[in-house]
């Protein structure tokens, strides 16, 4: 069965580094959407990512976040500069049509020390 | 008023015990309605789509009701494997331009012995 891969599982990185989170949505998927959960919270919408470019993306995707697809198979979250309060798990999803269920991958755990 | 609005719970119930969570939601114009459920420190799984003729899956029912802008999820003969977070789903109708996916805070249900 298909699936959503994502590396590395647990990233540890120093406030104000740059840190990639990768992700490999489902090949014949269309839309790609980032998410972040803090611990103990709920999920938040990050971006939805469509045709090449973002289609939407919340008031946390500021500036300091941005996405590529810099290949057929790749979907990568950059976060610049990063943040204690980004210390988070991220989560990457894909679904084959915009208002189809959304598939997710295992998650990438973030530790900014 | 929240997006999406779920009662957190606990709720405790012993296996075989039937469940029932309700999610509200604010915005009107919502086109699709899902309920995931997560483990803990796990993703997100798709437990079932819910339609506005509402859907069953084995011990599962969702119903929508647009009218009162909320959708169910019941649990039938609870299994101690549904101990979860059950988490409420809702995207914007697609012809809005973008694809923000709105999270529930999500129920936490524990089935005991």
């Amino acid at each position: 069965e298909p699936e959503v891969t994502q590396t590395p599982s647990h990233q540890v990185t120093q406030m104000g580094q740059e840190v990639i989170l990768r992700c490999v949505p489902i090949s014949n998927h269309l839309y790609f959407y980032w998410y972040r959960q803090i611990l103990g919270q709920k999920v938040e919408f990050l971006v939805s990512f469509y045709n090449n470019e973002i289609s939407e993306k919340s008031e946390i995707f500021d500036d300091q976040f941005s996405v590529e697809r810099p290949d057929g198979s790749n979907f990568t979250l950059k976060i610049r500069s990063t943040k204690l309060e980004d210390s988070a798990m991220y989560f990457c999803a894909s679904s084959e049509l915009a208002d189809n269920e959304q598939f997710f991958g295992p998650g990438t755990r973030l530790t900014v020390l | 008023r929240k997006e999406v609005e779920q009662d957190p719970g606990p709720f405790n119930v012993p296996e075989g015990a039937t469940v029932a969570f309700n999610c509200t939601y604010s915005n009107s114009a919502s086109q699709s309605f899902f309920w995931y459920r997560q483990d803990c420190r796990k993703e997100p799984k798709l437990l079932m789509s819910v339609y506005s003729s509402g859907n069953e899956d084995g011990r599962f029912t969702a119903q929508l009701n647009r009218a009162s802008q909320y959708i169910s999820l019941l649990i039938r003969d609870s299994k101690l494997s549904d101990s979860a977070t059950y988490l409420c789903v809702v995207t914007p109708a697609a012809y809005t331009g973008g694809f923000k996916t709105i999270f529930g805070a999500g129920t936490r249900l524990f089935v005991k012995a």
